[in-house]
């Protein structure tokens, strides 16, 4: 199975400054036939079923506001918030579609500081 | 607008089993995977497995082989997960998930169901 690792577990930031999450898979999900990257971001508030934000590592789903960004390649990617906002609030997580069993990565609080 | 909409939260004992169903609307409910996603309180997620509502053919996960059905009824645009010979670390919200086209990912979520595993 690909394991998908987070870092941090907690990020505290403040409003309207930045925030960037990491996530390291234990094997690439870079598909080389057509240069895709298996590996989607979701959010979760409370409460709520997780909301997808990005797939193909890059692209932003319809109606996700362009604060949301990702980024990286093979194993290591990143999702940045640009300048936070409180409805952000929420646990993110990273998934990789390369592979059956699809894993996720463990989860980051983000928190207003 | 795409809706996947679960049945009601459940209570069962160790060993017993459970089927969760997930009605579909606003799509052709053919078209698209169904995947089943688990979330124990507080924890991460936890992919289960895949189904074609088309041909019906599915991909468990190997750690649910032998113990969960993913299956559906087409004239009624629902899919249904069965899980059996339940313990208590199966205790879990299970969610429906689609695949979308363009993203080959889950792009809409049920509301989630909650089973609960206790004697």
């Amino acid at each position: 199975d690909i394991v998908m690792t987070q870092s941090p577990d907690s990020l505290p930031v403040s409003l309207g400054e930045r925030a960037t999450i990491n996530c390291k898979s234990s094997q690439s999900v870079l598909y080389s036939a057509n240069n895709k990257n298996y590996l989607a971001w979701y959010q979760q508030k409370p409460g709520q079923p997780p909301n997808l934000l990005i797939y193909w590592a890059t692209t932003r789903e319809s109606g996700v506001p362009d604060r949301f960004s990702g980024s990286g390649s093979g194993t290591d990617f990143t999702l940045t918030i640009t300048s936070l906002q409180a409805e952000d609030v929420a646990v993110y997580y990273c998934q990789q579609y390369y592979n059956t069993p699809w894993t996720f990565g463990q989860g980051t609080k983000v928190e207003i500081k | 607008q795409v809706q996947l909409v679960q049945s009601g939260a459940e209570v069962k004992k160790p060993g017993a089993s459970v089927k969760v169903s997930c009605k579909a609307s606003g799509y052709t409910f053919s078209g698209h995977d169904i995947n089943w996603v688990r979330q124990a309180t507080g924890q991460g997620l936890e992919w289960m497995g895949w189904m074609n509502p088309n041909s019906g053919h599915t991909g468990y996960a190997q750690k649910f082989q032998g113990r969960v059905t993913m299956t559906r009824n087409t004239s009624i645009n629902t899919a249904y997960l069965e899980l059996s010979s339940l313990r208590s670390e199966d205790t879990a919200v299970y969610y429906c998930a689609r695949i979308g086209y363009g993203s080959s990912t889950i792009d809409r979520w049920g509301q989630g169901t909650l089973v609960t595993v206790s004697s």
